[in-house]
């Protein structure tokens, strides 16, 4: 199947930094990738979709200023978390679909900890 | 978007096999049924998808209902590996956005 990586895996900052997370399709094109956050013991909330070439889409309650998306090529969107809270702290997951699959590629998460 | 239900959890033995059922009364014609899983700590892995028919492939099969209000995803010998959050789930036609419920936490005892 697609591989989609993330990167890094783990990432613990300091209160009021920024840190970015890297999610790439490693074998195919993605004009659209997805982003998640997902807390302990729930399930995966979708933030926004990423679209390559242009501004990317915020789900109802998430401040795009705050989680800024760059989708600046067709495998590869970033996802950068502004001034970091300890409320920020969660596992991020990015998902793609290979053009003509049915099902969604998901990267391995990247879980982070803002002290 | 239409919704699904699913138990919260489930245990089973290894070696034997698991059925994993999946409500979703309000589907709608266009909708597609998938199945993802998450082991822990991990992003979800998809497990199979299907619309009216049965589908098989090599990790799972899905059966679904002929008035597709309900499906099940049956695991044909489940392994210790196979310990994970199930995830059924309705997406429309191409649409890749995917709404998640809190899926099934399945247990499999050595």
């Amino acid at each position: 199947g697609a591989v989609v990586s993330q990167h890094p895996s783990w990432v613990i900052c300091k209160s009021g930094t920024s840190v970015k997370i890297e999610c790439r399709s490693l074998d195919f094109q993605a004009t659209t990738m997805f982003w998640y956050r997902q807390f302990p013991k729930q399930s995966l909330m979708l933030m926004a979709t990423s679209n390559e070439g242009s501004k990317a889409t915020y789900e109802q309650g998430v401040e795009k200023d705050k989680f800024l998306i760059n989708h600046a090529s067709l495998t590869l969107s970033t996802l950068t978390v502004t001034s970091a809270h300890p409320e920020d702290s969660s596992f991020y997951i990015c998902s793609a679909k290979p053009f003509g699959a049915g099902e969604l590629f998901f990267g391995e998460g990247s879980r982070l900890t803002v002290l | 978007d239409a919704k699904t239900t699913q138990p919260n959890s489930m245990e089973s033995n290894e070696e034997e096999p698991v059925h994993l059922p999946c409500n979703h009364s309000t589907i709608s014609g266009t909708d597609y049924i998938h199945w993802y899983r998450q082991l822990p700590s991990q992003g979800p892995e998809y497990v199979i998808h299907g619309l009216t028919s049965n589908v098989n492939n090599r990790m799972a099969s899905l059966a679904i209902a002929e008035d597709r209000k309900s499906s099940t995803l049956i695991l044909h010998r489940a392994t210790l590996r196979d310990a994970a959050v199930y995830y059924c789930i309705l997406a429309a036609g191409n649409n890749r956005k995917l709404i998640w419920g809190l899926g099934t936490s399945l247990a499999v005892n050595p």
